[in-house]
């Protein structure tokens, strides 16, 4: 099983809509959650952390779910520049430094 | 707003050169690393570094690969003899915390690295 599953898209969404993200964790020691979010060829950049409790900032709403290892991003409104590669992100395990990188999500908004 | 940044942007070497990688992290972090990324492939962790010591690697992070920080400013990747397998976009990032706890990472915008 992949360290971190999410689907690769693309999703091809009207300007306005809602749209949602999945990704699965296999490691139930990972504690600490992130969704970032990669244009071509650019830098992951830090979108969100994700919380036990769940956590919105602005159009953007995160949830884990820790007993599935199950978390979740929720665009609200979408705009056009909301497109990017939607990348699910996990710490190894309590005692390690590392991040382990899903392959990431596509979200195409169009007008 | 502090940012991570990385020089240079792209570098091109040939098989079997050595060649450094340079990274300015946030000045008041304290945790810094390393992550690559293969051209349609995801981001992987190489190295992380904290009070002058590698803490974490990777398998990846083999005897070709090396870090520093000569100063303080900048954090350096070496990798002593490049391989056609190493090119890739390398990425800088670092924290302010370190692990057992949220550790947000932030990137610099990359080095593409292409051997030839």
């Amino acid at each position: 099983r992949k360290e971190v599953e999410q689907d690769p898209g693309p999703f091809n969404v009207p300007e306005g809509a809602t749209v949602a993200f999945n990704c699965t964790y296999s490691n139930s020691a990972s504690q600490s959650f992130f969704w970032y979010r990669q244009d071509c060829r650019k830098e992951p950049k830090l979108l969100m952390s994700v919380y036990s409790s769940g956590n919105e900032d602005g159009r953007f709403t995160a949830q884990l779910n820790r007993a599935s290892q199950y978390i979740s991003l929720l665009i609200r409104d979408s705009k056009l520049s909301d497109s990017a590669t939607y990348l699910c992100v996990v710490n190894s395990d309590y005692s390690s430094y590392k991040l382990i990188f899903g392959s990431g999500t596509r979200l195409l908004v169009r007008p | 707003e502090p940012e991570v940044t990385q020089t240079p942007s792209h570098q091109v070497t040939q098989m079997g050169q050595e060649v450094i990688l340079r990274c300015v992290p946030i000045s008041n972090h304290l945790y810094f690393y390393w992550y690559r990324q293969i051209l349609g492939q995801k981001v992987e962790f190489l190295v992380s570094f904290y009070n002058n010591e590698i803490s974490e690697k990777s398998e990846i992070f083999d005897d070709q690969f090396s870090v520093e920080r000569p100063d303080g400013s900048n954090f350096t990747l070496k990798i002593r003899s490049t391989k056609l397998e190493d090119s890739a976009m390398y990425f800088c990032a670092s924290s302010e915390r370190g692990q057992n706890r949220y550790n947000e990472q932030f990137f610099g915008p990359g080095t593409r690295l292409t051997v030839l």
